[in-house]
This record gives structure tokens, C-alpha cells and sequence, in this order.
């Protein structure tokens, strides 16, 4: 088990539920990532959140809202999905100034109906 | 329209085979590239490169990077069953002058290692 946990694991949600993705870290760590693995397309960066802020925001749709609230803590706040939003979404966490030596969660695979 | 290309994108070995896996890339103010490793879900990190010709190494996985060609590879010596996995290549980019940062991920190479 790594120091970055997801729940749920699984997630099966209509196009007009709300549900809301979590991720925390036990890392000590002040940046944190989403990210969105599809079969058909490499993985994307959502959002970047360094010491809270949010500081990238690549061209996601309004449907996915994330918050983070601390350092530790991250949500992917989900409302009005698509059925191509099913997807394995992944967090991570690392030290602000880059990219180098994420440390991901193990995912939540979630199906939209 | 910044992207990385990675080949192949799936390869079968027998255990004691060595691979080369490769990254090929076209991003504006490139800054790093990242390799990783995904099995079942969670990618892990396994080289991190900024410059050109300097070879890093860990066990039997080394990685190089040339910024003159604009490619890495990830050669894997002696595979085991082990190194089955999805080998990623992302490059850390800067969007224009104090742009912010972005990663731009391939599609990874699936790599079966036989016994």
C-alpha cells in the first residue's frame, strides 16, 4: 500500500447523481494531482494543487470540481457525467517545484451508466 | 500541439531478454522527462532526466536521454516476469515564457515478460 489512498475504489454513477472522489496523503507532501486514464487515451492531467492553490486546471469540463481543503486532502467532486467519463482516475502527491517522484493512489475506476 | 510517442506499443519477451523501450517527443520549453512504471493501477516512478547523454541507472533498468534527437529509451536488461508492466514516458513542459508547467504523457509500451 502506498502513502496516498483513494476511495471509493469503485464507483457505478448515473449521468445526473453527484458523487465526490477522495484522495489523502500521508507524505508530508504540499502538492497533489488528478489525474484521468482512459482506454483509449494516455493519461491526462486534470488539476495540480500546489499548497492549496489550485495552479492548473487543463481544459477539464465544469462537470469535475475538485477542492483541496489542506495540504493532505484532495476531492474530485463529480455532477451531470457523461458515459466517456468512465475512467480509472488516479491521484498523486509530491513536492512542490515539479513533477519528479509522484507517488499515486491506487485509482478509483469509475463507470458512468 | 505538444506530444509524446512511445514504441512500441506492446512487446511479449522471454525472461533473460533484453528490451528497449522508446520515447520520442515534440513539446514547447521542455524541462524533464519522467519514466514510470504502471502495474495493475498505480504508476511508480522510475527515472527522472534533464540532460542530454547522461545515463541514469538502477538495477538492471538505465535510461538516456537525447535532447538534440528529442528521445529517451528504457532499456531493460535480464527481464523477469516481474517487469511485466505498462512502461510510461511523460515530459514536463513550460507553457511559453513563465507559462505554467504541464505533463504530457504517452500511451506506454505493454511489456510481457514470458518465463
Amino acid at each position: 500500500e502506498t502513502g496516498v489512498t483513494q476511495t471509493p475504489r469503485h464507483l457505478v454513477m448515473g449521468m445526473t447523481n453527484k458523487k465526490s472522489l477522495k484522495c489523502e496523503q500521508h507524505l508530508g507532501h504540499n502538492a497533489m494531482y488528478w489525474y484521468k486514464q482512459s482506454a483509449k487515451k494516455p493519461l491526462e492531467l486534470m488539476f495540480v494543487y500546489n499548497f492549496k492553490e489550485q495552479t492548473e486546471n487543463n481544459s477539464v469540463p465544469s462537470r469535475f470540481s475538485p477542492e483541496c481543503p489542506n495540504s493532505s486532502h484532495l476531492f474530485l467532486h463529480l455532477h451531470t457525467l457523461q458515459p466517456e467519463d468512465s475512467a480509472l482516475y488516479l491521484c498523486a502527491s509530491s513536492q512542490v517545484g515539479g513533477y519528479y517522484e509522484q507517488y499515486f493512489g491506487p485509482g478509483t475506476r469509475l463507470t458512468v451508466t | 500541439e505538444d506530444k509524446v510517442v512511445q514504441s512500441p506499443l506492446s512487446l511479449v519477451v522471454h525472461e533473460g531478454d533484453t528490451v528497449t523501450l522508446n520515447c520520442s517527443y515534440e513539446v514547447t520549453n521542455f524541462r524533464s522527462l519522467l519514466w514510470y512504471k504502471q502495474e495493475k493501477k498505480a504508476p511508480t516512478f522510475l527515472f527522472m532526466l534533464t540532460s542530454s547523454g547522461i545515463e541514469k541507472k538502477s538495477g538492471r533498468l538505465s535510461s538516456i536521454l537525447d535532447k538534440k534527437e528529442l528521445f529517451s529509451i528504457l532499456n531493460i536488461t535480464a527481464t523477469q516476469t516481474g517487469d511485466s508492466a505498462v512502461y510510461l514516458c511523460a515530459v514536463e513542459a513550460r507553457e511559453g515564457q513563465g507559462g505554467s508547467e504541464k505533463l504530457v504523457f504517452g500511451k506506454g509500451t505493454k511489456l510481457t515478460v514470458n518465463p
